[in-house]
């Protein structure tokens, strides 16, 4: 099955400043790219996502890119601020179900 | 749109309790739900997909007659935990989409429900 690696775990950057997380699968066949950003006890939110005949896509402060023939797949988030605070997810998804990365804990600092 | 809700959003119970949550979605037809479970500072772990009508698929390791899933109509599927212990002590969270083919399509998420079982 599918195996999504997330990196890092923890960041911590100072508001304004830009904030990048790394994920990498395993299975060629994955199509399917969103990411989540889930705030302590709430529901995941879905934050923007990318389809594999596309290889980046942007919307305001938030971008995802997409390198298909490395299977990795980053979320920037530029001019960070202090409500971006919370734990961002990446997923994959081929013929089948979403699999999620760890998870990145995002601190931004006034 | 695609607002999903789930109750209740928070259990408290005693040992040997079953526990029912339900998940529905409002505003569309969900023929695909799915329901996770998150443990603290952990990601979330799919227990089982349930199509309407149809009998629930569950991943490896999550039995079947302890998380009973019932996915009857087009807006609502139901989690039941039976004799709950407090190891099942868990955020579940639910999701729908409301496509058949859902491989590459975003899911929308439950407020989740926050079980403690004492």
């Amino acid at each position: 099955g599918e195996n999504v690696e997330q990196h890092p775990s923890t960041l911590s950057v100072q508001e304004g400043d830009s904030a990048v997380i790394k994920c990498t699968y395993s299975d060629s066949a994955s199509n399917y790219f969103p990411w989540y950003k889930q705030e302590l006890g709430k529901r995941p939110q879905l934050i923007i996502d990318i389809r594999s005949n596309v290889g980046e896509k942007k919307d305001q402060r938030i971008a995802v890119t997409l390198n298909k023939t490395a299977k990795h797949f980053s979320l920037h988030i530029t001019e960070t601020q202090p409500e971006d605070s919370a734990v961002y997810f990446c997923a994959a998804s081929g013929y089948s179900t979403l699999t999620f990365g760890k998870g990145t804990m995002l601190l931004v600092s006034p | 749109g695609a607002v999903v809700s789930q109750h209740p959003s928070w259990v408290i119970c005693k040992s040997g309790t079953s526990v029912k949550i339900e998940c529905r979605s409002l505003d569309f037809q969900a023929t695909t739900m799915f329901w996770y479970r998150q443990f603290p500072k952990q990601s979330l772990m799919l227990m089982a997909t349930s199509n309407e009508g149809s009998k629930a698929t569950y991943e490896q390791g999550v039995e079947k007659d302890k998380f009973l899933i019932n996915h009857a109509s087009l807006t609502l599927s139901t989690l039941t935990v039976t004799s709950a212990h407090p190891e099942d002590s868990s955020f579940y969270i639910c999701s729908a989409t409301g496509l058949l083919d859902y491989s590459n399509q975003p899911q929308h998420f439950g407020d989740g429900t926050r079980l403690s079982i004492l």
